[in-house]
C-alpha cells in the first residue's frame, strides 16, 4: 500500500519561499498513471487545492496561487516537491501531499500523507 | 463554488443523516468525490463518481445525486463518524472542496 510523507521546515519567513517534499514509499512514483498533488487546509479556507503533477510531468495548479507555485518529481528519489514563492501569512496552513487517481476525466485521492505545519511568520 | 449544509448537525446514535453539496454549476456525477476527516488526520476518501464506495467504506455510507446537487448519507451513525465531511469536484482548471459539514454524535 503507497505511503506518502511531507518533509520540510515548519517555519518560514514572509516573502520567503516555501519548500516541502513528500516521499512516496510502496510504489514506484514514475510508475502507473496518478495525479501527485499538494492541498493544504487552514480553519478560515478549509481545504484548498494547490497543485498537481501528473505522472508524465505535466503540471496543473490553482490558478489562484499558479504565479507562485513550482511542483516538481524527482523519481530517483520517489519524491515530489512543492515550492510557494513569495509567502505571507495567509500561506500559514496544514500542508498534505496525496496522491490522485484518475476516474473517467477526473480524479479523486485515495491516499494523503499525515500533513505538516508551516508558520510563515517573522 | 460547492455549498455544503448545514454547517453542523448535532444527531443520537442509530441515527441517520443526509448532507448536501450543492454546486454552482451543473456538475458531471463521475467528479464528485466525498472525504471524511477526523480531528488530527487527514481527510480519508469516502465516496468517488457520486456513489460509489471506496475500498473499506461500510455500506453506511452512501453517496447520491447529479447536476447540482449532490448528497451523502450516513445511516445507523456510530460515534467514530464524529467528523467533518467535504465535498471535491474536478472544475477542469482547479480542483474544488466544499466548505464541510461537521457531524457531532
Amino acid at each position: 500500500q503507497v505511503q506518502l510523507q511531507e518533509s520540510g521546515p515548519g517555519l518560514v519567513k514572509p516573502s520567503q519561499t516555501l519548500s516541502l517534499t513528500c516521499t512516496v514509499s510502496g510504489d514506484s512514483i514514475s510508475s502507473g498513471s496518478f495525479y501527485w498533488s499538494w492541498i493544504r487546509q487552514t480553519a478560515g479556507r478549509g481545504l484548498e487545492w494547490i497543485g498537481r503533477i501528473y505522472t508524465s510531468g505535466s503540471i496543473k495548479s490553482n490558478p489562484s496561487l499558479m504565479s507562485r507555485v513550482t511542483i516538481s518529481l524527482d523519481t530517483s528519489m520517489n519524491q515530489f516537491s512543492l515550492q510557494l514563492a513569495s509567502v505571507t501569512a495567509a500561506d500559514t496552513a496544514f500542508y498534505y501531499c496525496a496522491r490522485g487517481t484518475p476516474h473517467y476525466g477526473s480524479y479523486y485521492y485515495e491516499s494523503w500523507g499525515q500533513g505538516t505545519l508551516v508558520t510563515v511568520s517573522p | 463554488v460547492l455549498t455544503q449544509s448545514p454547517g453542523t448537525l448535532s444527531l443520537p446514535p442509530g441515527a441517520t443523516v443526509t448532507l448536501s453539496c450543492r454546486a454552482s454549476q451543473s456538475v458531471y456525477s463521475s467528479d464528485l468525490v466525498w472525504y471524511q476527516q477526523k480531528p488530527g488526520q487527514a481527510p480519508r476518501l469516502l465516496i468517488y463518481s457520486a456513489s460509489n464506495r471506496a475500498a473499506g467504506i461500510p455500506d453506511r455510507f452512501s453517496g447520491s445525486g447529479s447536476g447540482t446537487d449532490f448528497t451523502l448519507t450516513i445511516s445507523r451513525l456510530e460515534p467514530g463518524d464524529c467528523a467533518i465531511y467535504y465535498c471535491q469536484q474536478d472544475a477542469g482548471s482547479s480542483i474544488v472542496f466544499g466548505g464541510g459539514t461537521k457531524v457531532e454524535i
